[in-house]
């Protein structure tokens, strides 16, 4: 079975600086897909940025950008130019390509507070 | 706008009650998922749908049921509340598509709290 780990409960991060989010996985398949979601307080989940496993490139969306390392089974979030909105829970999540299989299954999640 | 929806978004019962969660999609999607979220745990699936009629088990699914009759409701039943699953429930759909990402969409979430 896969399984989705966030070692880091909570992080902080200054205004304007960069932080990273760490996320590991494990899975015996080659092929699939994972997402970064935020969660602020309204406990609205938005999905922030999502990778293919058949990707090599690196998944970028503005401010938001992953590191994947396949063989490592690594896949951080980096967020640049930190901003008081990004404060949130943010969760890793890893969902198989094969069939129709769509389930999605999250790491336990990582508390971001950005301080001004 | 195409939306989920999940009412009531806050709920209080008593231990043994029936309830029942409802989750309402406009997206037409054919694939429904309910999740439940705790401290420490994440979001872990209680049960899910590929269309009408089509019921699975999750991770987490007993104390729970659910159906589908149509495509846009999944109802989330708690047959006997119990103090354990004071929670916040979410709600999420996608569409079936066999290829590509297939993005989840998640509803704004039920807090439960059972006494």
């Amino acid at each position: 079975a896969q399984t989705v780990t966030q070692s880091q409960p909570e992080m902080s991060v200054q205004e304007a600086e960069t932080v990273t989010l760490s996320c590991t996985y494990d899975t015996s398949e080659s092929d699939y897909y994972l997402f970064w979601y935020k969660q602020p307080p309204s406990r609205q989940m938005i999905l922030v940025i999502r990778q293919e496993a058949y990707k090599q490139q690196n998944a970028t969306e503005n401010r938001f950008s992953v590191n994947f390392q396949k063989a490592a089974k690594s896949f951080s979030l980096k967020i640049s130019d930190s901003q008081l909105g990004d404060a949130a829970m943010y969760f890793c999540a890893y969902r198989s390509a094969g069939g129709a299989t769509n389930k999605l299954i999250f790491g336990t999640g990582t508390l971001l507070a950005v301080q001004p | 706008d195409a939306e989920i929806t999940q009412s009531p978004r806050h709920k209080i019962t008593e231990t043994g009650r029936q309830v029942t969660l409802a989750c309402h999609q406009t997206w037409n999607h054919n694939n429904m998922f309910w999740y439940r979220q705790d401290l420490g745990h994440g979001l872990r699936l209680i049960h899910y749908s590929y269309g009408v009629q089509d019921t699975n088990k999750g991770e987490v699914s007993d104390g729970y049921s659910v159906s589908r009759s149509n495509t846009e409701d999944l109802p989330l039943t708690l047959e006997s509340a119990a103090s354990s699953q004071t929670s916040v429930y979410f709600c999420a759909s996608s569409d079936l598509g066999l290829a590509g990402v297939n993005e989840q969409f998640f509803g704004p979430g039920t807090r439960l709290t059972v006494l």
